[in-house]
């Protein structure tokens, strides 16, 4: 694989379902994030890793965890989906989580949540 | 807090030029983005600027004015495949991108 890449593409989920949402980078990247993207509201930060091992809470954190075991791997799990979780995800990796650094984004996912 | 300003949609001709503004208001400045979005695809990256002035890359271009809260992406010679979103993004004081909502150009024949 080249790049970033994320699985699955889409996914239909009932509420109260726990979903995971994978993410994979062979680019050696640092830094890794997710982000959801809803009509009208742009890209918003839900959780970021620096580097393997650690991660924090961006903007809109709640309902979603994250894990950061290795370099190549940033799995986002819904714990227990709820409709407003539709959206679409983006994953995205950096060399590092530093100016100047662009951000480089895999090809979303697409849930909704019924 | 972040507040990153951009019009929603813009439309314009065939090889004619159009200016995209960014105005922000964010808790510290690490630089600014532009990253242009097709319908369906992931963003890809266009431009970077962390000093005042202008960025210019091929078609595109990219100005910075950090005392006014300011930026904007020039494109020229407009083409057809153009048409897509454009995102202003500001990285702040700990390295997190804020996003605005897209500006959305449509390119017309």
């Amino acid at each position: 694989i080249a790049g970033i890449t994320q699985a699955p593409t889409s996914q239909i989920l009932a509420a109260g379902r726990r979903m995971t949402l994978r993410c994979t980078q062979d680019m050696r990247h640092n830094a890794m994030y997710w982000y959801r993207q809803d009509l009208g509201l742009g890209l918003r930060l839900i959780h970021y890793s620096n580097t393997a091992g650690t991660t924090g809470k961006g903007e809109v954190p709640d309902g979603y965890s994250v894990s950061r075991a290795n370099t190549d791997d940033f799995p986002l799990t819904l714990a227990s989906a709820v409709p407003s979780q539709t959206s679409v995800y983006f994953c995205a990796s950096s060399e590092r989580a530093s100016g100047g650094n662009e951000q480089f984004f895999g090809p979303g996912t697409r849930l909704t949540v019924l | 807090g972040q507040n990153i300003d951009q019009p929603t949609e813009m439309t314009a001709t065939e090889g004619a030029i159009v200016q995209i503004n960014c105005t922000y208001q964010t808790s510290g400045f690490n630089g600014l983005f532009w990253y242009q979005q097709h319908a369906g695809e992931a963003p890809t990256f266009l431009s970077y600027n962390v000093l005042d002035g202008l960025e210019e890359k091929g078609r595109f271009s990219s100005f910075l004015s950090r005392s006014k809260g300011y930026s904007y992406l020039l494109l020229k010679e407009l083409q057809m495949k153009d048409s897509a979103s454009y995102l202003c993004a500001v990285l702040d004081n700990d390295y997190k991108l804020s996003f605005g909502a897209g500006t959305t150009v449509t390119v017309r024949a």
